[in-house]
């Protein structure tokens, strides 16, 4: 099984800021990683897919890079809305795990 | 609109049996793999289960190998999760969630659209 670990664990920025979250995979996933978002009470949204692809309607201030077994996704300037829960998920095998997530939080 | 709206969650003794039911609308369900996330309140999420468009393909996580089912009807637009031999370490948010499918007849991709979730505890 991938083990996808996530750091850190959690975040604490202001509005504006800009946030590097990372995400390193315990052997090689290629390309195959996505990210998700997920705010209370909600489910899990997806953001980027493909390491860097962002999914529809998903803002330009997302963006995604890395290959094999690291990661990253990137927040330009974070918005209020922002601020959630951040899982990275890899496909390249079975089964498919997620990354342990990251709180980005209000400072 | 595409919606997922999951049913057949409750409160369950440990070893007995529940069917998780997930009605599907708005894409073509038919074209697309399809699966079964579930997150502890509170905690991270855990991918169970996935199947692919015709059934020809399933795959489980290794902790319920033999205790879960998954199945689909695509005439019905439904997916399903036949959950045996509970646990109580299954008490989870039980998510029935879409495969984006970015290609056609290959899986598994990532997951674009989840229910809202039905939830499963396992107690006596």
């Amino acid at each position: 099984e991938i083990v996808l670990t996530q750091s850190p664990a959690t975040l604490s920025l202001s509005p504006g800021e800009r946030v590097t979250l990372s995400c390193r995979a315990s052997q090689s996933v290629s390309s195959y990683l996505a990210w998700y978002q997920q705010k209370p009470g909600q489910a899990p949204r997806l953001l980027i897919y493909d390491v860097s692809k962002r999914a529809t309607g998903i803002p330009a201030r997302f963006s995604g890079s890395g290959s094999g077994t690291d990661f990253t996704l990137t927040i330009s300037s974070l918005e209020p809305e922002d601020f959630a829960v951040y899982y990275c998920q890899q496909r390249h095998s079975w089964p498919l795990t997620f990354g342990g997530g990251t709180k980005v939080e209000i400072e | 609109e595409v919606q997922l709206v999951e049913s057949g969650g409750g409160l369950v003794q440990p070893g007995r049996s529940l069917r998780l039911s997930c009605a599907a609308s708005g894409f073509s369900f038919d074209d697309c793999a399809m699966h079964w996330v579930r997150q502890v309140p509170g905690k991270g999420l855990e991918w169970v289960s996935g199947i692919n468009w015709n059934s020809g393909g399933t795959a489980y996580m290794d902790s319920v190998k033999g205790r879960f089912t998954i199945s689909r009807d695509n005439a019905k637009n439904s997916l399903y999760l036949q959950m045996d031999s509970l646990r109580p370490e299954d008490t989870a948010l039980y998510y029935c969630v879409k495969d984006i499918q970015l290609a056609s007849g290959s899986w598994p991709y990532y997951f674009d659209y989840w229910g809202q979730g039905t939830l499963v505890t396992v107690s006596s």
